[in-house]
């Protein structure tokens, strides 16, 4: 059973406003990652860590912000949230093996509406 | 570069009969393979995975896959689909270039419909 956690489940929001979109995991793995995801879609990265202090731009290009100040915990920040931005955001982690073998555990996921 | 490509971004069976989900695979070198399901509203889950051991693997509900070099492939399949097994599925590669770190390369996603 995977550890990893994200916050609030679902979310509706008007335009305009500030929102951040929590993960925590507990497994002390040091990668993590953002994915935004449209219904029935294929996933898209749009930012990982591997580890505090590092925070690196994914594939596809989106206005949030992520930190990492904590190994365990990998927020993700909308200045001024739009209706572009409606979509499912999911968390992954992973210990970060050597060679890329080690499973990546995904959170639930964050259903996201920006009205 | 390694990529992955699904065909068929939508697949449908009947209750009982055979699943097969399609993955192939480009890498220049030996690849580490995943296949991930997901159900509606729900993250991710790990179904199986191929890391060089060997190349027929087992994983959860079932489902196995089988790495084929020459074929460049690594099929997920089912002998009996149950309607609980309808759900989206992903595969998936681990990024193997410099700087990468592993990062998972996913393929498109394949929707299984199970009919009663």
């Amino acid at each position: 059973e995977a550890d990893i956690y994200q916050t609030p489940r679902y979310l509706v929001i008007g335009t305009g406003k500030k929102i951040t979109l929590e993960c925590s995991q507990t497994m002390g793995h040091d990668k993590m990652y953002w994915y935004q995801q449209d219904p029935g879609m294929e996933l898209h990265l749009i930012h990982y860590s591997y580890g505090v202090n590092s925070t690196e731009k994914g594939d596809l290009s989106s206005e949030s912000t992520v930190s990492r100040i904590r190994t365990e915990h990998f927020p993700l920040t909308l200045e001024s949230a739009r209706p572009s931005h409606t979509s499912q955001y999911l968390c992954a982690s992973r210990r970060g093996l050597a060679g890329g073998t080690d499973t990546q555990y995904f959170g639930p996921g964050t259903r996201l509406t920006v009205l | 570069a390694q990529s992955v490509t699904q065909l068929g971004s939508h697949v449908s069976v009947s209750e009982g009969a055979l699943v097969l989900l399609r993955c192939n695979y480009s890498s220049s070198v030996p690849p580490y393979l995943f296949w991930y399901v997901q159900y509606p509203n729900q993250g991710l889950q790990l179904l199986l995975k191929y890391t060089s051991a060997a190349t027929l693997v087992k994983g959860i509900n079932g489902f196995e896959a089988e790495f084929k070099k020459s074929e460049t492939s690594f099929h997920l399949t089912k002998p009996s689909a149950h309607m609980s097994d309808a759900a989206e599925y992903f595969c998936a590669v681990s990024d193997l270039s410099r700087g990468s770190q592993g990062n998972l390369i996913f393929g498109k996603g394949t929707k299984l419909s199970v009919k009663p």
